[in-house]
């Protein structure tokens, strides 16, 4: 099955670089996706890692380790709103594939 | 381009009632098709999904059950509500939309949500 393992909550400023980490464990892996949840909306995507290194997005990068089944998303120069929740997720390959979600990460930038 | 409808947005019903959640894809065809939950400071949970037609796999047993009934339409319902069913209902969809760049991955895709208040 999937576990995946990120932090409740973490708190930032304005300008700051934040590094929000996530851990999984998956039978069959086949990328991993961080996305951006605003209080009330739906989750949109971020960015999809599926090799080991860094992919980079403007502000935002995220990197993955496959041998350590780790990952995280780094946010840089931060804006107030930035304030969101930060979901990681990975794909699951058995009993049909579907993108199986960690609980997210809650950020919040103050200035 | 691909764009996914759901409604209604928002709702109210009493316990025992019966409930019907509608969501569309448009712009792609067989699209996998995938009803989420998220409750109230917990993390998205996994309710069904569906790779064509009246094919239809339930993750986790309760009340509500899901039917598609054309290509590109899933529908939620439930024939009594729960004061449990409360919580923020998602659609999606997943398929090789390019938002990945050349990866060409699989992106999950999500409706605006519907909001469900069982009182």
């Amino acid at each position: 099955g999937q576990n995946i393992d990120q932090p409740t909550e973490m708190t930032a400023t304005e300008g700051a670089i934040v590094q929000i980490n996530c851990t999984y464990q998956t039978s069959g892996f086949n990328g991993l996706f961080w996305y951006q949840q605003h209080a009330g909306e739906a989750p949109t995507f971020l960015s999809y890692n599926v090799l080991d290194g860094l992919e980079e997005k403007g502000r935002f990068s995220s990197f993955l380790s496959r041998s350590k089944g780790y990952s995280y998303l780094l946010l840089k120069e931060l804006q107030m709103k930035d304030s969101a929740s930060y979901l990681c997720a990975v794909w699951r390959k058995q009993a049909g594939t579907a993108l199986i979600f960690g609980k997210g990460t809650t950020l919040s930038v103050s200035s | 381009s691909q764009t996914i409808h759901q409604w209604p947005a928002t709702l109210v019903q009493p316990v025992g009632s019966p409930l019907s959640l509608e969501c569309t894809v448009e712009g792609t065809s067989n699209p996998n098709l995938y009803w989420y939950r998220q409750a109230a400071g917990r993390g998205l949970q996994l309710l069904f999904y569906s790779i064509g037609i009246d094919q239809i796999s339930s993750e986790v047993p309760q009340n509500l059950s899901a039917s598609r009934p054309q290509d590109r339409q899933f529908i939620l319902s439930s024939k009594k509500l729960l004061l449990s069913d409360s919580g923020f209902y998602l659609c999606a969809w997943s398929g090789f939309s390019g938002l990945a760049g050349l990866s060409g991955a699989n992106v999950l895709t999500f409706g605006a949500g519907s909001r469900l208040t069982v009182l």
